[in-house]
């Protein structure tokens, strides 16, 4: 089994319509969750952070944790074509960063 | 507030070949990880360094080393280079005794080829 599961898309949404990105993962001591965008050709970004269970919303972005079930979930309301990128979700375990294969994302004008 | 910085942008080397690579970490931030990324696969761990120290360790050879010098700034070094070790290298800096302590920026990486 590995670490950090994703879905590797790609996940093609039209404009305006809510994406949902899903990853789960293996480490139950598993202590901060975390979601990157990374366009073609760049660097990951940090968009979200997420510590305990429940929902956590920054403007357009909602990251849900459940821990009993070992998942994460990203939330992008109202996409819009700049979203369309790859969005990797990263689990941290004292100083490891474990990432997940991504899960590419396009949003159709 | 300056972001994290690497060099160089790209870098071509032969098989065998030795090869340095450095990033300066976010103002603030005193914690420094590198990170691996093959094309189409997420970024894999090599090591983290706070104060100058080693702090851990992936799943990565010896021949990949690294250093953190005072100003918090670091280089990963990698010898002996093989044609895998193609590959985006990124550095990410953290703050440490802070609220987001746990949060990792990255630089915008440095793409290696190994011919």
């Amino acid at each position: 089994q590995k670490e950090v599961e994703q879905n590797s898309g790609p996940l093609s949404v039209p404009e305006g319509a809510i994406a949902s990105l899903n990853c789960t993962y293996s480490d139950r001591g598993s202590q901060s969750f975390f979601w990157y965008r990374q366009y073609s050709g760049k660097s990951p970004e940090l968009i979200m952070s997420i510590y305990s269970n429940g929902d956590k919303e920054d403007g357009r972005f909602t990251a849900q944790l459940n821990k009993a079930s070992q998942y994460v979930s990203l939330l992008i309301r109202d996409s819009q074509p700049s979203d369309s990128a790859t969005y990797l979700c990263a689990v941290k375990r004292n100083y490891k960063l474990t990432f997940g294969k991504g899960t590419l994302l396009t949003v159709n004008p | 507030e300056t972001g994290v910085t690497q060099s160089p942008t790209h870098l071509i080397k032969t098989r065998g070949q030795q090869v340095t690579l450095r990033c300066s970490s976010q103002s603030g931030h005193n914690t420094v990880s590198w990170y691996q990324q093959a094309l189409g696969q997420g970024p894999q761990f090599i090591f983290q360094y706070y104060r100058e120290e080693e702090n851990g360790r992936g799943n990565f050879p010896p021949r990949f080393s690294g250093l953190q010098f005072p100003n918090y700034s670091s280089e990963l070094n990698v010898n002996a280079l093989e044609l895998d070790d193609s590959a985006l290298y990124l550095c990410a800096s953290s703050p440490v005794l802070a609220e987001n302590y746990n949060e990792q920026f990255f630089g915008p990486g440095t793409r290696l080829t190994v011919l």
